[in-house]
């Protein structure tokens, strides 16, 4: 069975902390993405990745930075944490294709930054 | 450039009612289109897909057809459960996936 997992489910951050969130996926996907997930604002693109060491950014990166040092594994990072940030994070991957293809989600980790 | 708009939510729904979820899109070209499923407390599945004009999509008793003259992918079931509450996304497919901002569906008993 095809696998997304993320680091945590639940994280509870102080304002201005350094904050990793970690995907790792298991189909040799070239292409991984951060999404957050606010409501009524659907999933907004932060940063994508198209290989390793490789990075674009997204609609929103501003606060945010990744890595990709390996190819399973994305991490976005939360240089210095604000209440603003507060919300799910889904990691995403997907195979190099036309665009016909699915992106296979993990599970979301709901943050809060107090 | 590309987007996706689908109906408003919630919706809500006594159980065997039938289901219409609208999407229309956007797009240069002939992209891919989805529709992706979230239960509470999970990340985003895929539901079902279609690739070119005039597919049907279809997973669980949902279909959807590509309707490229009226540029829609309108998500349909005829006899809702209580387990299909969910939030729902209509997605059109390329390099950077784009998303609608989610349907919420409400099944009562």
């Amino acid at each position: 069975d095809v696998k997304v997992t993320q680091s945590s489910r639940y994280l509870v951050k102080r304002t201005g902390e350094k904050v990793f969130l970690e995907c790792v996926q298991d189909m040799d996907h070239e292409n991984m993405f951060w999404y957050r997930q606010d409501p009524g604002l659907g999933l907004r693109l932060i940063y994508f990745s198209y290989d390793v060491k490789m990075k674009e950014k997204g609609d929103i990166p501003e606060g945010y930075s990744v890595s990709r040092e390996k190819k399973e594994r994305f991490s976005l990072i939360l240089e210095s944490a604000s209440t603003n940030q507060t919300s799910m994070y889904l990691c995403a991957s997907t195979t190099v294709g036309t665009g016909r293809d699915e992106q296979y989600f993990g599970p979301g980790t709901r943050l809060t930054v107090t | 450039g590309d987007s996706v708009t689908q109906m408003e939510g919630p919706v809500t729904l006594s159980e065997e009612a039938f289901l219409t979820i609208n999407c229309t899109y956007t797009a240069t070209g002939y992209p891919s289109l989805f529709w992706y499923v979230q239960y509470p407390g999970e990340g985003l599945q895929l539901l079902l897909k279609a690739t070119k004009a005039d597919d049907k999509g279809s997973n669980k008793g949902f279909e959807a057809t590509y309707r490229k003259e009226t540029t829609s992918f309108h998500l349909e079931k005829g006899s809702v459960q209580v387990s299909d509450s969910a939030v729902y996304f209509c997605a059109l497919g390329g390099f950077k996936t784009i998303f609608g901002a989610g349907t919420r569906l409400f099944v009562k008993a």
